[in-house]
């Protein structure tokens, strides 16, 4: 069955911490997504790859970097932690040309200390 | 710019209640219009789409038409049920950058 998984489920980070999420999907779609969700903002758009070795920057990029190795693996990557980057991640793939419906992970709970 | 616009954060109904989610979107071109909905500690998901000007879309009992005049995709139901409480995130897509424009999302509780 196509799926978009996550890891960690969970993490507590300290301030100034690397943080790296992880994300596979087992779509063979070629674009993949990483989201944060807050309460009062809904979800906002970080870093998307139109496939392996490409990614571009979403609506609020500061402070994030992304890396696409592969076609399945989509890696969010937080350099310097901050409080500020406590929130929900969801990582999505999907939205090709010709498949634009997206299909979400279970998402990861951050909180940076 | 390219947006959408759901007018209610939170809709408090009870079961057998008509449920109405109000959806606007600014977009250049002619975008595909989704509902996704969100279950409390899952991802959205995927509930319907619709491609063209008065083509309606539905799953589970709900329903919404693309209408082009108006800009609108208004998510309806004409009884819901405890269990459809959720989040209901409206969207489209940028057929210029690839991507999903979503909605702020409407908290929908239904009460038994």
């Amino acid at each position: 069955e196509a799926a978009v998984t996550q890891s960690p489920r969970n993490k507590v980070a300290v301030t100034g911490g690397k943080v790296t999420l992880s994300c596979n999907q087992t779509n063979n779609h070629n674009n993949m997504y990483w989201y944060r969700q807050d309460t009062g903002h809904g979800l906002r758009l970080i870093h998307y790859s139109y496939g392996a070795g490409s990614t571009e920057k979403g609506d609020i990029p500061d402070g994030y970097k992304a890396s696409r190795p592969s076609q399945e693996n989509f890696s969010l990557i937080l350099e310097l932690a901050t409080p500020s980057q406590t929130s929900v991640y969801f990582c999505a793939s999907g939205g090709d040309w010709g498949q634009d419906t997206q299909y979400f992970g279970p998402g990861t709970r951050l909180l940076v200390l | 710019g390219d947006s959408v616009t759901q007018t209610e954060g939170q809709v408090a109904l009870s079961e057998e209640d008509f449920l109405t989610i109000h959806c606007n979107y600014s977009a250049s071109g002619y975008p595909a219009l989704f509902w996704y909905v969100q279950y409390p500690g899952e991802g959205p998901q995927f509930l319907f789409r619709a491609s063209r000007d008065k083509e309606k879309g539905s799953s589970r009992g709900f329903e919404a038409t693309y209408d082009k005049g108006t800009t609108s995709f208004h998510l309806r139901k004409a009884s819901v049920q405890e269990s459809d409480s959720a989040v209901y995130y409206c969207a489209f897509y940028d057929t210029n950058a690839y991507k999903v424009i979503f909605g702020k999302g409407t908290h929908l509780h239904v009460l038994p």
